[in-house]
């Protein structure tokens, strides 16, 4: 599959531990915000939601943490599996800018180790 | 997958030719975008549609064109290809223009040699 980032901040965690993914957002007017999974050779792929009105929200084995006062977003992975393995990136949208107004971060690929 | 197809997956082309790529989606969905992603940057926008012939630019749209005929295509030209639009494109779909997530498409990669 394509490379989707050169030298991308790297995660490496054992198979079955909990993955922290971290993203800083550059706005403090952004107040939605997606993290995606990426796969090589596969499109984008949704993993959860957050509204900047929340600061927790919980999916099936993964939580989204946000903090608005450092703009801090993290995505938490629980008993990471090896299916996890991924480029894992954050998309913040300012408010009333649509989704036009997305822009996405670079990304963090993570790596399960057996 | 959110029912969204891109052909072609794979492309390679000369400088200076045309090119278009096709995204079909099956969700009725308003929102149709184009992004490309180059290693060392996030994706990037290219173009929208928010309906019918109705479009608009995105961050990165010089030297591309868009046309949405249908709800359901959304089309990507490229009118005379350059090595600088070598890249991995993707088409992304939205329900509304705000607060719903963007799903994409497997992507189309493009050479230009």
């Amino acid at each position: 599959g394509e490379s989707v980032g050169l030298h991308l901040p790297t995660l490496s965690v054992q198979e079955g531990d909990n993955s922290i993914i971290n993203c800083a957002y550059s706005n403090s007017a952004s107040d939605y915000f997606i993290w995606y999974k990426q796969e090589s050779g596969k499109g984008p792929q949704f993993i959860i939601d957050i509204r900047s009105n929340m600061d927790k929200r919980q999916g099936q084995r993964v939580t989204v943490l946000l903090n608005k006062t450092v703009k801090h977003l993290s995505l938490q992975i629980a008993a990471t599996q090896p299916g996890d393995s991924a480029v894992y990136f954050c998309a913040e949208n300012i408010k009333g800018g649509g989704a036009d107004g997305l822009t996405f971060g670079k990304g963090t690929h993570l790596i399960i180790q057996p | 997958d959110a029912g969204i197809t891109q052909s072609p997956r794979h492309k390679v082309t000369e400088t200076g030719t045309p090119v278009t790529l096709r995204c079909h989606q099956t969700e009725n969905h308003r929102y149709m975008y184009w992004y490309r992603q180059d290693p060392g940057h996030g994706l990037r926008l290219i173009h929208y549609s928010y309906g019918v012939k109705d479009t608009d630019k995105g961050e990165v749209s010089d030297g591309y064109s868009v046309s949405r005929s249908k709800t359901e295509d959304f089309l990507l030209t490229l009118e005379s290809a350059t090595s600088s639009q070598t890249s991995v494109y993707f088409c992304a779909i939205s329900e509304s223009r705000a607060d719903s997530p963007l799903h994409f498409g497997n992507g189309t990669r493009l050479t230009v040699t």
